[in-house]
């Protein structure tokens, strides 16, 4: 069973357009989190969520907009889309609420191309 | 504020040989340290992690990281590498107060030459 999945695994399209990615866990956890991850390999945190409530909202866009419809789901809606959104971006979840010893367990990430 | 270093984007190393993956943090207070591991196409996958204790830590799969307090660093090191552990490899710290998230180095690519 997949732990931590993510659709679609590829995604392309065109600049100006409203994309969405979904992400749901099956692990029971309490919190999860979107990630971006850069060309260069740069992994950074956009969101984090516990219990469907908004914890950690980074430096990130307001065309980027996070939805939490129960703790097993997160997904990511993203407005206009610009060129430099094109990455990899990642969902992970964990146990407690942001655990600071917690593992984070990763989906397989959402390859994000704007044209 | 916190920060992770490593200070290697790219390790080539040949199989079977040695190899160490450098990882440096900066913080003020206590972290928790992590390494992840990155193969192509797929999510991290934690590799080990040092939470207190024995500064010391074992993956199962023969690498090990040890936490140097005074140098702040967590250096990752195998004494044998395959192919199979061709991959990114990640460091993290989580700090222990205030809003808990992690903070990644920028990775290093491990690349084991046969």
């Amino acid at each position: 069973d997949t732990a931590v999945s993510q659709t679609p695994k590829y995604l392309v399209t065109q600049m100006g357009n409203d994309k969405s990615i979904k992400c749901e866990q099956n692990l029971g956890h309490d919190t999860m989190y979107w990630y971006k991850q850069d060309s260069k390999k740069f992994l950074k945190i956009m969101f984090s969520y516990n219990n469907k409530e908004l914890i950690i909202n980074e430096t990130v866009p307001n065309r980027f907009s996070p939805k939490s419809p129960d703790k097993a789901h997160l997904n990511l809606h993203i407005n206009s889309l610009e060129l430099g959104d094109s990455a990899v971006y990642f969902c992970a979840s964990s146990l407690l609420l942001a655990g600071a010893t917690d593992e984070q367990f990763f989906g397989p990430g959402t390859r994000l191309t704007v044209l | 504020a916190q920060s992770v270093t490593q200070l290697d984007s790219q390790v080539p190393v040949f199989e079977e040989a040695p190899v160490e993956l450098r990882c440096n943090y900066s913080s003020s207070v206590s972290v928790y340290l992590f390494w992840y591991v990155q193969y192509p196409n797929q999510g991290l996958q934690l590799l080990l992690k040092y939470l207190s204790g024995s500064t010391l830590v074992e993956s199962i799969n023969g690498f090990e990281a040890e936490f140097n307090k005074s140098q702040t660093s967590f250096h990752l090191r195998k004494p044998s590498v395959h192919i199979s552990d061709t991959a990114e490899y990640f460091c993290a710290v989580s700090i222990t107060s205030g809003t808990y998230k992690y903070i990644f180095g920028t990775g290093t690519r491990l690349k084991v030459l046969a």
